[in-house]
């Protein structure tokens, strides 16, 4: 039943390790995202693609990077994992409806880096 | 351009009162304000949202106000519970992007 699906949910790893964070949604969504929320709980946008093509790439280091197999999911592997990476990312998707742009986001992914 | 400017960043309010939020934008090509209610733990929910031609829309007991001309938003809860108690993010939205601002932490006591 869930929209909006992120795995893990935490994920503790150590400096210079690679991790991947999987999302999937089955809301028909055309268009997915992933946000960083920073210990103060701001939320940016790190990346957009919409039926699997990218069309926001916001100034993220290219340690990241997204990938998108198909509309319904998008993945986000992070290389040499850095202190600074320890955040909640979430996934979100959304579809243009009647004018209106709700957002679905996913309960995130803790990532703690030590 | 693309910043959005929220207050306060906390914000304590009895059962029963009014909690008020206030955002500020600067990008004028910003073509719907949405307001996102975030609980520990879990990802913003989508709670109300409003387009820049309708300056008031409510739902329940949320109500957005919307000045377009002063480019500021704000959000007001009404007959505050201590179930609103979470963190409010404001919006604008331009093409495919959410700007978010920085938050605001809602404790209502009882």
């Amino acid at each position: 039943d869930t929209a909006v699906s992120q795995t893990p949910k935490y994920l503790v790893t150590q400096m210079g390790n690679d991790k991947s964070i999987k999302c999937e949604q089955n809301l028909g969504h055309d268009t997915m995202y992933w946000y960083k929320q920073d210990s103060k709980k701001f939320l940016k946008i790190m990346f957009s693609y919409n039926n699997k093509e990218l069309i926001i790439n916001e100034t993220v280091p290219n340690r990241f990077s997204p990938k998108s197999p198909d509309k319904a999911h998008l993945n986000l592997h992070i290389n040499s994992l850095e202190l600074g990476d320890s955040a909640v990312y979430f996934c979100a998707s959304s579809v243009r409806d009647r004018g209106n742009y709700g957002y679905t986001f996913g309960s995130g992914t803790r990532l703690t880096v030590v | 351009q693309q910043q959005v400017k929220q207050s306060p960043q906390s914000l304590i309010v009895q059962k029963g009162g009014i909690s008020i939020i206030n955002c500020a934008y600067e990008n004028t090509a910003f073509d719907y304000f949405p307001w996102y209610q975030q609980f520990p733990g879990k990802g913003p929910a989508l709670l109300i949202a409003i387009r820049p031609d309708v300056s008031e829309k409510k739902e329940g007991r949320f109500t957005i106000s919307f000045n377009k001309s002063a480019k500021q938003f704000s959000l007001h809860i009404m007959d505050s519970q201590p179930g609103d108690s979470a963190t409010y993010f404001c919006a604008g939205r331009r093409g495919n992007k959410l700007v978010f601002g920085a938050g605001t932490i809602l404790r209502v006591k009882s």
